[in-house]
């Protein structure tokens, strides 16, 4: 069965210091979307980066990098240069199938980061 | 282009009343889902629609409903609301660019007393 894993409840980091945010994911699909999405208090999902399971390079999205790993069904998000508005919930997220075969995300439990001055 | 819209932002109902909560999407996605999120269970997906029909659905009561327009706007309804059903319910849009991203709306936080 899909599923997500993310082992963070919460993490600190000093700011302007690299953080990264694990998650393990589980798929029998060969075909599969990773992403990242940071939830503020204020409740709104905004998307940070995304990972196809054929994309050969990792992602990067300006601070943001996926370090994926697909043998070891690895995709964590590292963060550099903390600032403090990244202090939020970060989500990582599947979906299965690629190409219009579905919009289901299947979510991590999410790790609340707090980013320290 | 302007984001995903959700109204209203803020609801409180009580126990055995009904909701609908709507979404608008992305201009020119027409494809629609919808979570629900809770402290307890996260984020669960409720389902999605794509063109007027609804393509995939999980695992909540009947009483959850939704439905499509012809102009992609979405709404969700829950009837004989229960105090469980207190939540974040967000709305997400997306194409077929970047992995079919969903892009998330506001939420809606729906109360039930």
């Amino acid at each position: 069965a899909q599923k997500i894993t993310q082992t963070q409840p919460g993490m600190f980091v000093q700011e302007k210091e690299a953080v990264t945010l694990d998650c393990t994911y589980d798929t029998s699909d060969p075909s599969y979307g990773l992403f990242w999405y940071k939830q503020p208090s204020s409740g709104e999902m905004i998307f940070l980066i995304y990972q196809g399971s054929y994309d050969q390079q990792n992602a990067t999205e300006g601070r943001y990098s996926l370090n994926f790993q697909k043998a070891r069904k690895s995709a964590n998000l590292v963060i550099s240069a903390s600032q403090l508005g990244d202090s939020a919930m970060y989500f990582c997220a599947m979906r299965e199938g690629l190409n219009n075969q579905g919009g289901k995300l299947i979510f991590g439990q999410g790790t609340e980061l707090s980013v320290k001055p | 282009k302007a984001g995903v819209t959700q109204t209203p932002r803020y609801l409180i109902k009580t126990r055995g009343q009904q909701v609908t909560l709507s979404c608008s999407p992305i201009s020119g996605h027409r494809s629609v889902s919808w979570y629900q999120q809770t402290p307890g269970q996260g984020l669960q997906f409720l389902f999605e629609y794509f063109s007027e029909t609804q393509r995939n659905k999980g695992n909540f009561p009947g009483r959850f409903s939704g439905r499509q327009f012809s102009n992609s706007r979405s709404e969700m309804n829950v009837s004989t609301l229960e105090l469980g059903d207190s939540a974040l319910y967000l709305c997400a849009s997306w194409d077929r660019a970047r992995g079919e991203t969903q892009y998330f709306g506001p939420g809606t936080r729906l109360l039930v007393l």
